[in-house]
């Protein structure tokens, strides 16, 4: 049973393009949570999402930040128009349907670097 | 609210010797709390969870934790480090009706020496 898998592991880009991440969920779970780890930092919680529904957004920035989890495929995490500040290791971490503090697994993150 | 507080950004020991991460919690409702290591450049690996069973919580590689309502700890230890102890060690929260919502602490760099 593989776990949470995030691709691409690196991604490099380039001031104003568009950046996506990648994540797809251990079987059998379809909650998934981004989270953003900033340089020096812990991560912060960015978004929750169901199949097809967006649960918590609580954590995103305002702008230039989307996600998305399809009834098929996996949950993507867009970010339109790239900066600097966006380079940080980004992780999705998955959970089962039921309600749970126990089953969370963490994938290995994508490292975003802009330039 | 939930919020965690590492105490110490950098921990430096001796192999072999103790290794001792503190953490303190604030939480309005039952709180879940973790323990997650990263080493560098990968992803975190759960190391302890405790979930209002017993308050002292064994976890992998010899790690373990106590939960102690009272002072709102829940400190990491381990007897005796390795060399391969050396990473990031996050202590997170998590409400008791919040899902996925996990918050970190900033986490505690432990560096071990020969």
């Amino acid at each position: 049973n593989a776990g949470v898998m995030q691709n691409p592991r690196h991604l490099v880009r380039r001031r104003g393009q568009e950046a996506r991440l990648r994540c797809s969920p251990m079987k059998g779970h379809s909650h998934v949570y981004w989270y953003r780890q900033l340089p020096e930092e812990g991560l912060k919680f960015m978004v929750y999402l169901q199949k097809e529904n967006i649960i918590d957004e609580s954590g995103m920035p305002k702008e230039r930040f989307s996600a998305e989890f399809p009834k098929e495929g996996p949950s993507i995490l867009r970010i339109q128009q790239v900066v600097r500040g966006d380079s940080a290791a980004y992780f999705c971490a998955s959970s089962p349907p039921e309600r749970s503090n126990y089953g969370y697994t963490f994938g290995s993150g994508t490292r975003l670097t802009v330039v | 609210a939930q919020s965690v507080t590492q105490l110490d950004s950098h921990v430096s020991v001796s192999e072999g010797t103790p290794v001792l991460l503190r953490c303190n919690y604030s939480s309005s409702y039952s709180p879940s709390l973790f323990w997650y290591v990263q080493h560098p450049n990968k992803g975190l690996q759960l190391l302890l969870k405790y979930t209002s069973a017993a308050t002292l919580v064994k976890g992998i590689n010899g790690f373990e934790a106590e939960f102690k309502k009272s002072e709102t700890s829940f400190h990491l230890t381990k007897p005796s480090a390795h060399m391969s102890d050396a990473a990031e060690y996050f202590c997170v929260v998590i409400e008791g009706d919040s899902w996925g919502k996990f918050q970190f602490g900033a986490g505690t760099q432990v560096v071990v020496t020969p």
